[in-house]
C-alpha cells in the first residue's frame, strides 16, 4: 500500500546517456512534483504538474521533461545526462496545490 | 518570489537538551508553513505544519511558532532523543508554489 513509489531506486548511467525514472502516486491526489537533492542535500523542486498544467523552475534544463500519461504518474525523463545531473530525485504529490508533500523514497542517480 | 532562509546549517545539542530552528520567508502572501524531517538515506517526511491563522501548533515534544508580522517561523524540539537526529527542513507555500529552506543537520550528542 505504499503511497508515491518511485523506480529504480538505483539508477547509475554514462554521460551522454537518456534516461528515465518512474513514479506512481495511489493517494487520489492532483498535484505531482520532481525535486533534485544535490550533496548537500538542499532540496529543489524541479517542477510541479496539476491538472495538465506545469510549472518549470526557470532554472532547470530543458533537457529534463516530465511526462504525464495519467494523474496518478509522473515520469522524468533526462536526455544527455551529464556530471552534474548526479544527485537523488524526489517524486511527490499533493492533494492541493503547493500543500503536504508526500515523498517518494528517491532515486540516486550516478552519472559517470 | 518568496525566499525562505534556515538557520542554523547545523546544530549540534545534548540529548535531553531543547533545539531550535529557525526560518524567515519574504513573501507575505505565504499561509502555510510545513516542517519536514529527513533520516540518513530516507525521504523526506511530515513532521508538523502550520497556517497563518495560528500563531503555534504543539505536537508532543515538538512545536512550530509563527510571527507574521516579521515573516519567521520556528522549530521546537524539547527532550531531545538519539532519533531526533536528521536533517530538518522548513517550507513556506502561498497555496502556487512551495518552496523549501537549505536545511538544518541535527545531531543529539550522548
Amino acid at each position: 500500500d505504499t503511497a508515491v513509489s518511485q523506480t529504480p531506486k538505483y539508477l547509475v548511467t554514462q554521460m551522454g546517456n537518456d534516461k528515465s525514472i518512474k513514479c506512481e502516486q495511489n493517494l487520489g491526489h492532483d498535484t505531482m512534483y520532481w525535486y533534485k537533492q544535490d550533496s548537500k542535500k538542499f532540496l529543489k523542486i524541479m517542477f510541479s504538474y496539476n491538472n495538465k498544467e506545469l510549472i518549470i523552475n526557470e532554472t532547470v534544463p530543458n533537457r529534463f521533461s516530465p511526462k504525464s500519461p495519467d494523474k496518478a504518474h509522473l515520469n522524468l525523463h533526462i536526455n544527455s545526462l551529464e556530471l552534474g545531473d548526479s544527485a537523488v530525485y524526489f517524486c511527490a504529490s499533493s492533494q492541493v496545490l503547493a500543500g503536504e508533500q508526500f515523498f517518494g523514497p528517491g532515486t540516486r542517480l550516478t552519472v559517470l | 518570489g518568496e525566499n525562505v532562509e534556515q538557520h542554523p546549517s547545523t546544530l549540534s545539542v545534548q540529548e535531553g537538551d531543547s533545539a531550535v530552528i529557525k526560518c524567515t520567508y519574504s513573501d507575505s502572501a505565504s499561509n502555510y508553513f510545513p516542517w519536514y524531517k529527513q533520516e540518513l538515506g530516507k525521504r523526506p517526511q511530515l513532521i508538523i505544519d502550520i497556517r497563518s491563522n495560528v500563531g503555534e501548533k504543539k505536537d508532543q515534544r515538538i512545536a512550530v511558532t509563527l510571527n507574521k508580522t516579521a515573516k519567521h517561523f520556528s522549530l521546537h524540539i524539547t527532550e531531545t532523543q538519539p532519533e531526533d537526529s536528521a536533517v530538518y527542513f522548513c517550507a513556506a507555500s502561498d497555496g502556487d508554489k512551495i518552496i523549501f529552506g537549505k536545511g538544518t543537520r541535527l545531531h543529539i550528542l550522548p
